[in-house]
């Protein structure tokens, strides 16, 4: 079946700009999460999102970043204001929100670049 | 000291080589372990997740956990150029933050043929 699915794959952006990113879960997973990742880095947690709970927000660096989950499918990151440090590869991840072991399915990821 | 660190490396071996990946990890109560590989331009896969200490084997992968020295390896065996790849040592989180993965940074892995 289709796995998860991100766009843009590739974003460049002016410092100041905000832009938003997409992430399509794998049909039927309740939980959703967004990571980043820094050149040179490891994944960074940002935020879960888990059926009607209340998303955990608690990597989200800083106020400029948001996100948002429609039901549970469609979920969008939003950058408000970028700034350089702010490029890297936002990577999606989706899984059945098991219980015990709980796989999460990552995307492809998008790459976006703030000059 | 963060909860898990990785040698970046980057490690090369020829074709047929066993390799060994490494982590450390700061906290002995961390207890779920994830092993993924990840390709150019491409998301992180599960390659393997092992609970606790003892070694768990599928194909040519071998995840073993060294709860005393904190450590956490993966073996190939037989490597082969489709290997090659960064691989990626994970914990889980604990309680009710389970859904919570801290990474390392990756080791970059070319397998020469």
């Amino acid at each position: 079946g289709a796995g998860v699915s991100q766009s843009p794959s590739n974003k460049v952006t002016e410092k100041g700009k905000d832009v938003e990113l997409r992430c399509d879960p794998i049909s039927g997973h309740t939980a959703l999460y967004w990571y980043r990742q820094r050149l040179g880095q490891g994944l960074e947690f940002l935020i879960y999102f888990q059926g009607n709970s209340a998303p955990d927000k608690s990597g989200l660096p800083s106020d400029r970043f948001s996100a948002e989950r429609t039901g549970e499918s469609v979920s969008t990151l939003t950058i408000q204001r970028t700034q350089q440090e702010d490029s890297a590869v936002y990577l999606c991840a989706s899984s059945r929100g098991l219980a015990g072991v709980d796989t999460q399915y990552f995307g492809p990821g998008t790459r976006l670049t703030v000059l | 000291q963060k909860e898990v660190e990785q040698d970046p490396g980057p490690l090369s071996v020829p074709e047929g080589a066993i390799v060994s990946l490494n982590c450390t990890y700061s906290n002995s109560a961390f207890q779920y372990f994830m092993w993924y590989r990840q390709y150019s331009r491409k998301g992180p896969e599960l390659l393997m997740y092992t609970y606790s200490s003892g070694n768990k084997e599928d194909g040519r992968f071998t995840a073993q956990v060294d709860k005393s020295s904190k450590y956490i390896s993966l073996f190939i065996r037989d490597s082969q150029p489709s290997d090659s790849a960064t691989y990626l040592c994970a914990k889980r989180g604990s309680g009710g933050s389970n859904y919570k993965l801290t990474f390392g940074k990756g080791t970059l892995l070319t397998v020469n043929p």
